[in-house]
């Protein structure tokens, strides 16, 4: 059975700082990765999806990596913001694409001003 | 991109009341959708995963006889929490996948305090 970790489980930074979360998962023979971001009392916005075969994904301040064989990821944010402060879970697919996804725990960030 | 919306997006019931969750696809027809609980700085847990026309698959631990899931449509499922008590206060989070999409789109959830 697939199980995901998420280290650390909450972390408070200065604002400008640049920081990585990690996700940790069991099973390496994963379809695809995905990051979301999570605000309090509010449903789930997808950040970044890296496939099997990728390595990393970049969307603005944020990159994304992934190392099947050592069953990590990491997510980089450059130069937090405020604005960056929420939950970020990590999920993987059990089989396919279109398969329940496993979620990390989640780490919540808090970027001070 | 693809978009999913729930109704209500937050709901109050007495104990022993039932309550009906709509999940909707807005532009792409949902084949699966899925069905999780959030409770508080706690991550997402899968109930149920629900192919259109067919019976919803629970997870272990869910009683399908409390959380009974309709998935009629091709862009709509329903949850519905039969007999509510407070600890099914909770956030429910739907999401939704279909042919040609390589993820699932969530909802935003619905927040249900049972009292």
């Amino acid at each position: 059975k697939q199980e995901v970790t998420q280290i650390p489980a909450a972390l408070s930074v200065p604002e400008g700082e640049n920081l990585v979360l990690n996700c940790s998962f069991t099973d390496s023979a994963i379809y695809n990765l995905q990051w979301f971001r999570q605000d309090p009392g509010k449903g789930l916005t997808s950040l970044l999806l890296i496939q099997s075969s990728q390595r990393e994904q970049t969307s603005g301040r944020l990159n994304a990596s992934l190392d099947k064989s050592s069953g990590r990821s990491t997510l980089y944010i450059a130069a937090s913001q405020p604005g960056d402060s929420a939950t970020y879970l990590c999920a993987v697919p059990s089989g396919g694409a279109g398969n329940m996804l496993t979620f990390g725990g989640g780490t919540r960030l808090m970027v001070k001003p | 991109g693809a978009v999913v919306s729930q109704h209500p997006s937050w709901v109050i019931c007495k104990s022993g009341t039932s309550v009906k969750i709509e999940c909707r696809s807005l532009d792409f027809q949902a084949t699966t959708m899925f069905w999780y609980r959030q409770f508080p700085k706690q991550s997402l847990m899968l109930m149920a995963t629900s192919n259109e026309g067919s019976k919803a698959t629970y997870e272990q631990g869910v009683e399908k006889d409390k959380f009974l899931i309709n998935h009629a449509s091709l862009t709509l499922s329903t949850l519905t929490v039969t007999s509510a008590h407070p600890e099914d206060s909770s956030f429910y989070i739907c999401s939704a996948t279909g042919t040609g999409l390589n993820t699932q789109y969530f909802g935003p959830g619905t927040r249900l305090t049972v009292l």
